[in-house]
């Protein structure tokens, strides 16, 4: 499986952006790009997903290198509520596709 | 929205004893998957099942098993318990092919602690 490289920790203010790096320098061609979240006490929960462009939804952006050997996960405006591990993913394209968890980034926001 | 549902949510079980841990997948969901969660662990996945077949399994003792039922709902049984077992078991649903690739939706989890 290919594997991800992500910081165990950051920190941010609240308000202000967070970028939350990933290295996946392994990625394969057919491999998608996932990111996901698990809050305290809660079920881990879809965050946004890219092949090679960049992808905005409502809770982040994803920006993908050229090479596809890294990606960042922006929060805009990092809120209190986002404080949480948040896990970089890569899905192959075969359907019925586990989700493998690695260590993920544990981020604190600063009031 | 509906939203994945486990049941129970917490569930004591003494040592050796048996367990039983349900989930209902969001409707029109054709697959199920089970994680494992330790103290301070990421989650690790068991087992999953894609139209009432089993599709692929991970670290799952062979103490457990589990199924998937006619309406798509999903048992992991657990036999033969040990302390070990103490975790958080989260279940998740995903949509059929071409619906939303390859997203997956958890449930809120049943903490199981041996005693």
């Amino acid at each position: 499986d290919a594997k991800t490289t992500q910081p165990n920790s950051m920190e941010s203010n609240e308000e202000e952006p967070v970028h939350l790096p990933c290295n996946h320098s392994t990625i394969s061609g057919t491999d998608y790009i996932h990111w996901y979240r698990q809050l305290p006490s809660q079920g881990p929960e879809y965050v946004i997903h890219g092949l090679t462009s960049n992808v905005n939804n409502r809770m982040a952006s994803l920006a993908i290198a050229e090479d596809r050997k890294s990606s960042t996960l922006i929060l805009h405006r990092a809120t209190l509520r986002d404080a949480a591990v948040y896990y970089c993913i890569l899905f192959m394209m075969d359907r019925d596709d586990k989700i493998i968890f690695g260590k993920g980034t544990r981020l604190h926001i600063l009031p | 929205a509906a939203g994945v549902i486990q049941s129970p949510r917490h569930l004591i079980k003494e040592k050796r004893e048996t367990a039983t841990l349900k989930c209902y997948p969001i409707p029109r969901h054709d697959t199920v998957y089970w994680y494992q969660q330790g103290p301070g662990q990421d989650p690790q996945f068991l087992i999953s099942f894609y139209e009432k077949m089993q599709s692929d399994k991970g670290s799952i003792p062979d103490r457990f098993s589990a199924q998937q039922f006619s309406d798509y709902h999903s048992e992991l049984n657990m036999s033969s318990l040990e302390l070990g077992d103490s975790a958080l078991y989260f279940c998740a649903s995903s949509p059929p092919p071409g619906t939303s690739p390859y997203e997956q939706y958890f449930g809120p989890g049943t903490r199981l602690t041996v005693t």
